[in-house]
């Protein structure tokens, strides 16, 4: 059984552009949720989709945004793009029928470098 | 607000010993904990889920516990081996908000010496 696939794996931006990262869940997970890793903070919630719904976002600017097509996949996009969004992105996934109960699994991450 | 501290926030032992990690929230009310590993610069992998209603789950050498009135979690590792050298991250999921949300402690780095 497949994991939770992230892409791309590495990317560099320059302050000002836009980046979009890419998450396929595991088979059957309907819940995808995005993660902020950094030194500094540590890992912070972003935001949350099932069944295509945002069902929870946490407090980060709108310059972050995301969304869920109708087989689970979920894309994350953040616009102009600023030095402390260089971070690693991590998405996990869980069936999110019974909430608040499932084991959230994670993928291996997208690590962006903002110049 | 819900609070996750996790300490020490770094411990170096020889391999063999058996260690505690030790994990605190501020809200009890929760739906369950999650105790997971990081390896530099990888994801993170689940390693045990205690469910608010439960006490402790083990799954092989690793054992962790639940006391959801004070707050606490400790996750046991019996015989560490050098392949146990990770950062241990300790995540609850509150009641509050009602969603797949995580709350991480900011981790315990750990470093097993042959």
């Amino acid at each position: 059984k497949a994991g939770v696939t992230q892409t791309p794996r590495y990317l560099i931006k320059t302050r000002g552009q836009q980046v979009t990262l890419s998450c396929s869940p595991i088979s059957g997970h309907r819940s995808v949720s995005w993660y902020q890793q950094t030194p500094g903070q540590g890992l912070q919630f972003l935001f949350e989709y099932f069944s295509e719904t945002q069902r929870n976002k946490g407090n980060f600017p709108g310059r972050f945004s995301g969304r869920q097509f109708s087989n689970s996949r979920s894309e994350m996009n953040v616009s102009t793009l600023e030095l402390g969004d260089s971070a690693l992105y991590l998405c996990a996934s869980s069936l999110g029928t019974k909430m608040g109960t499932g084991e959230l699994f994670f993928g291996e991450g997208s690590r962006l470098t903002v110049l | 607000k819900q609070e996750v501290t996790q300490i020490p926030a770094a411990l170096s032992v020889p391999e063999g010993e058996n260690l505690v990690l030790n994990c605190s929230f501020t809200d009890s009310a929760i739906y369950n904990l999650q105790w997971f590993r990081q390896d530099p610069g990888k994801g993170l992998t689940s390693l045990l889920l205690i469910q608010s209603s439960q006490r402790e789950q083990t799954s092989g050498r690793l054992n962790a516990s639940l006391d959801k009135s004070s707050g606490r979690s400790t996750l046991y590792i019996a015989a560490s081996q050098p392949g146990d050298s990770a950062t241990y991250l300790c995540a609850v999921r509150p009641r509050e908000g009602g969603s797949e949300k995580l709350v991480f402690g900011k981790g315990t780095k750990l470093t097993v010496n042959p």
